[in-house]
Order: C-alpha cells, then structure tokens, then sequence
C-alpha cells in the first residue's frame, strides 16, 4: 500500500534532548497531520497543518507544511520520558483516504 | 463523552474463519472509517462510511466488507480469513466526510486479531 517515508526510522535520545523528524512524499497533500501511538492503542492527534509552509506549534511541539506540500517535519523541544513512542505523519489522499508514513520509533532514556 | 469504542478488543481467530469488528463513533460523528495496522508498520486504510454509504475503499480484497447502520455505529467483516490478516484494526471518526479545521478525526484503540 502507498506510504509516506518518514525518518529517521528510530531515535534513542536523552531525555532534555530536542528531536526533529521528517516526512516526505512523491504526491502532494492538502492536509498533513502528526500522531503519536503508544503500544496497544490507536494513534492521537498531535497537530495538523492545513496551508503550505505552515508553522504550527501545540505545547512543545512544532511541525511545518513544506511549501511544496510534498513534506513535513515535527520537533519535540526539551523531551521527556513520556514523549517515548512511535510518531506517524499522514496526510489526506483525495477527502477520505488517510495515508500515513512508516512512523519514527522515540525512545528516551533519563 | 466517551470516544471511538471499537469491540472486541482482542480476537483469535483460525484460518478460513470469518470475523465481525465493531465501532462506535462518538456522538455527533457521521463518518467512519477503517484501518488495517500489521505490526511495525503505519495503518493502511480499508473503508471510509459517511451516512450510511461507502465513501472511499481502499486496496484490499473482497473477503473485507463494511457497513454502516443508521446510528452511525459500523462494522467491518473478514471472510475466509489468512494468516496475513492478523493485525490491528482501527476504526476512526469525524464530522464530515472530508478534512476541515473541525473534522475532528479521531481513532479508537483498535482491535487486535489474531489468525492461527
């Protein structure tokens, strides 16, 4: 099935540390989301981003619309040990298909 | 308010068997849609329902159908059921039928099945 590329594929930090990560893509999106899926359950909403070259923050994360609205990036700023799980980006293909990304495994050690 | 209920929340199933799946949206929700998750990877949708009629299906055989009922609850059904389909299901829903600053996308836990 189609997939967005997201990387890097997994990250081992310290905790206080700053993450960044990006998806990208061959189509271009309308929408982009991020979400963050703890084991067992289903992905919550980090932040959308609805405008290319938008900048849009939610607590101590930040993630980009890229201008040619074929990427887009999260950052986690001063991280912590609950920030620990797989992070996905997706994006709306068409109006009701949700595409995601090969997701990005954090883990964050004290 | 309670959100995206989906039952059971585990399923062993054998091979050949089939498999019925069920979501409640939250209340207000009209649309509801269905994804299929294999471990270690992102979901990859199934079928997207608004108001009753199928809006959107995704690449997957025959064997997987899904209906809507009038209260907006769905279920997804698996026929002859393989190996390959162990996975997690994920059910999602929203307001509308296509993405806006409101559409309030929002997915349950899932359910987990197993095919032996």
């Amino acid at each position: 099935g189609q997939q967005l590329n997201q990387s890097p594929q997994s990250m081992f930090i310290q905790e206080g540390e700053d993450v960044s990560m990006n998806c990208t893509s061959s189509s271009i999106f309308n929408t982009w989301l991020w979400y963050k899926q703890d084991p067992g359950e289903g992905p919550v909403l980090l932040i959308a981003l609805y405008k290319a070259g938008e900048l849009t923050s939610n607590g101590r994360l930040t993630a980009q619309f890229g201008i040619t609205r074929k990427d887009s990036f999260l950052n986690i700023s001063a991280s912590i040990p609950s920030d620990v799980g797989i992070y996905f980006c997706a994006g709306f293909l068409n109006t009701d298909k949700l595409i995601f990304g090969t997701g990005t495994r954090l883990q964050v050690f004290p | 308010d309670a959100g995206v209920t989906q039952s059971p929340t585990h399923l062993i199933k054998t091979r050949g068997q089939h498999v019925t799946l069920r979501c409640s949206p939250i209340s207000g929700h009209k649309s509801v849609s269905w994804y299929q998750q294999v471990l270690g990877q992102g979901p990859q949708f199934i079928f997207q329902y608004y108001e009753k009629e199928e809006r959107g299906r995704g690449n997957f055989p025959d064997r997987f159908s899904a209906r809507q009922f009038p209260n907006y609850s769905s279920e997804l059904n698996v026929n002859a059921l393989l190996l390959g389909d162990s996975a997690l299901y994920l059910c999602a829903s929203s307001l509308a039928d296509s993405p806006t600053p409101y559409y309030g996308y929002t997915f349950g836990s899932g359910t987990r099945l197993t095919v032996v």
